[in-house]
């Protein structure tokens, strides 16, 4: 059963940056991280789930949601099974869950990881 | 950007019923490249369907998804108590993924 666990979530102050990371394991032999598309999805309080950003198995491609206006960054490291989500000039309404999916459709979900932008 | 509409806002059945959950696009899908999540609160979301039809791994045949162009549906037949979630669809075909705004189904 694939694993995906997400670290990084913090309280930061608005203007911050924080930087998400995601693990990925478990896979079924014959396939590694690196066959797998990889991306991040937030759900703000009460509200529902908004992806954010997706990057293709092997980086070269990647795609981030026109709202974030070019604020959050995801890349990937496939020698270390890990996709980064590079959070900068955070608002409070960037206060959410963050989830990091692995899969193409996007399959397997992590538990999440809060992040608060607060002063 | 593909916006995804979904009604009801929120359904309230009996368990054994059968809840019929539409999503809506506003452009065709090409491919149907649109899956359907379960998420409960404090828990990962789910994928139920992807292929706007077929089941992911592990999914009862109480769950079904049809309808092809713009408009979607997930149908969830027998409802059992532990079926009280809310449901999205999101589409991942075109270069900008979305999800819908979710139905939430009470039993």
């Amino acid at each position: 059963q694939v694993q995906v666990v997400e670290s990084g979530g913090d309280v930061v102050e608005p203007g911050g940056s924080l930087r998400l990371s995601c693990t990925a394991s478990g896979f079924t032999a014959g396939f590694n991280f690196s066959d797998y598309y990889m991306s991040w999805v937030r759900q703000a309080p009460g509200k529902g789930l908004e992806w954010i950003s997706y990057v293709s198995s092997s980086g070269s491609t990647v795609h981030n949601a026109d709202s974030l206006k070019g604020r959050f960054t995801i890349s990937r490291d496939n020698a270390r099974d890990s996709v980064i989500l590079q959070m900068n000039s955070l608002r409070v309404e960037d206060t959410a869950m963050y989830y990091c999916v692995g899969g193409y459709p996007p399959e397997w979900w992590g538990q999440g990881t809060l992040v608060t932008v607060s002063s | 950007e593909i916006v995804l509409t979904q009604s009801p806002g929120t359904v309230s059945l009996s368990p054994g019923e059968t809840a019929t959950l539409s999503c809506r696009t506003s452009q065709s899908l090409t491919n149907t490249y649109l899956a359907w999540h379960q998420h409960k609160p404090g828990q990962a979301p789910r994928l139920l369907i992807y292929g706007a039809s077929t089941r992911a791994a592990g999914i009862p045949d109480r769950f079904s998804g049809s309808g092809s162009g713009t408009v979607l549906t997930l149908t969830i037949s027998r409802l059992e108590p532990d079926d009280s979630a809310v449901y999205y669809c999101q589409q991942y075909g075109r270069s900008s993924w979305t999800f819908g705004q979710g139905t939430k189904v009470e039993l």
